[in-house]
């Protein structure tokens, strides 16, 4: 079955502590992008990648890092975690970076 | 100001009503244009691309408006099944290669 997946679902962690979710997808897509959601502010992205080793800052980056070493990961990594970042986390695939994007099922993050 | 913008609503329908969301983009050098839906904080799923010519799905239809800088989705013979959130998304080409996405109209459609 042709999916995104995101690990965990479900994650409380507290201030400074690092932490990676991951992502992964099966079709074989190009692009690959992570994104927050915040009520009131919809989707905003963080950062996406064209493929294999590009990457590049979507609208809110700040403390987060990515990599794409492999074209079907896309991890994040939050290396020291605040309380505002705590926020409903989704990672997207697509064919090319102008196509429909497939969503992740997301991944809850609560940061104490 | 913001790359998308939407009412947030919520809009409340009955049944077999039909209802349109508008949303304005402030790039006009954007290229490609969609509707997706988000059911209940779920991940937000495609409805439809906009293109140009604007397009039909069944019951729902897509419009773009380059000049006014606005894509619009009408939604007829509502069911209960459309009730949802509508997030419009928008991309502009170029070295800015990414997503923009509305924060969403949330339609109601009561029986």
């Amino acid at each position: 079955e042709a999916q995104v997946t995101q690990n965990p679902r479900y994650l409380i962690t507290v201030t400074g502590k690092k932490l990676t979710v991951t992502c992964s997808q099966n079709m074989n897509h190009e692009y690959m992008s992570w994104y927050r959601q915040d009520p009131g502010l919809g989707l905003r992205q963080i950062y996406y990648s064209m493929n294999v080793e590009v990457t590049d800052k979507g609208d809110v980056p700040e403390g987060y890092k990515v990599s794409r070493k492999e074209k079907r990961n896309f991890p994040l990594i939050l290396e020291s975690p605040s309380p505002n970042q705590t926020s409903l986390y989704f990672c997207a695939s697509s064919p090319e970076y102008q196509e429909t994007q497939y969503f992740g099922p997301g991944t809850r993050l609560l940061v104490l | 100001r913001k790359e998308v913008e939407q009412d947030p609503g919520p809009f409340n329908v009955p049944e077999g009503a039909t209802v349109a969301f508008n949303c304005t983009y402030s790039n006009s050098a954007s290229q490609s244009f969609f509707w997706y839906r988000q059911d209940c904080r779920k991940e937000p799923k495609l409805l439809m691309s906009v293109y140009s010519s604007g397009n039909e799905d069944g019951r729902f239809t897509a419009q773009l408006n380059r000049a006014s800088q606005y894509i619009s989705l009408l939604i007829r013979d509502s069911k209960l099944s459309d009730s949802a959130t509508y997030l419009c998304v928008v991309n502009s080409k170029g070295n800015f290669n990414k997503f923009y996405f509305g924060s969403g109209t949330k339609l109601n459609v009561k029986p």
